[in-house]
């Protein structure tokens, strides 16, 4: 079953340090996002690609980059984590134009200390 | 951007009551989603509506797309519909705009 996926899962990393967050689809979907969620905030944007090579800021781009080399996988770097960024991330995709159902893959919780 | 209001924030029932929830939104839309964040964490879509009436067993939903509003009835609730309940949209943009949710609790 075509299917979208994160990981890690879960992950813990010290101030200062590069990360990165992976997003794999299988639906082959032209649009892929990255949203993150904080209590008191509901889910908000980061990020957003509507095809290859192809990458647009969100709401809460600062601190964040993400690059589309291929049309399954939607990687986002932390350049250098902040505690700020403590948050639980989700990737999401839909197919392609607007108006259409987007799918959410299962979240990564990241943890900056 | 389109801001996007879910009421009431909080909702605790007993089990096999109903309720309704709501999702105003303030400009026209060409996407609207319902979604439940399970207690770990996933978010499950439930609905995409926006427009008109979709129902899904005991979920159903309405959205007045003329009145910028929709609705998400839960009728006899169980304990597995706890979790907060989202509604998203989007207008000329692909990208969903998310509401703060309702986090309903249903007890035994």
């Amino acid at each position: 079953d075509a299917e979208i996926t994160q990981s890690p899962r879960h992950k813990i990393t010290e101030t200062g340090r590069q990360v990165t967050l992976a997003c794999h689809q299988t639906w082959n979907h032209n649009n892929m996002f990255w949203y993150r969620q904080d209590l008191g905030h509901g889910l908000r944007l980061i990020h957003y690609s509507y095809g290859v090579q192809d990458t647009n800021k969100g709401e809460v781009s600062d601190g964040y980059s993400v690059s589309r080399s291929n049309t399954e996988d939607l990687p986002l770097t932390l350049e250098s984590a902040a505690s700020s960024q403590t948050s639980v991330y989700f990737c999401a995709s839909s197919p392609g134009g607007a108006g259409e159902t987007q799918y959410f893959g299962p979240g990564t919780r990241l943890l900056v200390l | 951007g389109i801001q996007v209001e879910q009421s009431p924030p909080d909702l605790i029932l007993q089990e096999g009551a109903n309720s309704t929830l709501r999702c105003n939104f303030s400009d026209s839309v060409n996407n609207l989603q319902w979604f439940h964040q399970n207690p770990w964490g996933q978010l499950i879509n439930l609905f995409y509506i926006p427009s008109g009436t979709k129902q899904n067993g005991r979920l159903s939903a309405t959205t007045v797309a003329t009145e910028r509003y929709s609705l998400l009835y839960i009728s006899s609730s169980q304990t597995t519909d706890s979790g907060v309940y989202f509604c998203a949209v989007a207008g000329s943009a692909r990208q969903l705009t998310f509401g703060s949710g309702t986090q309903l609790t249903v007890l035994p």
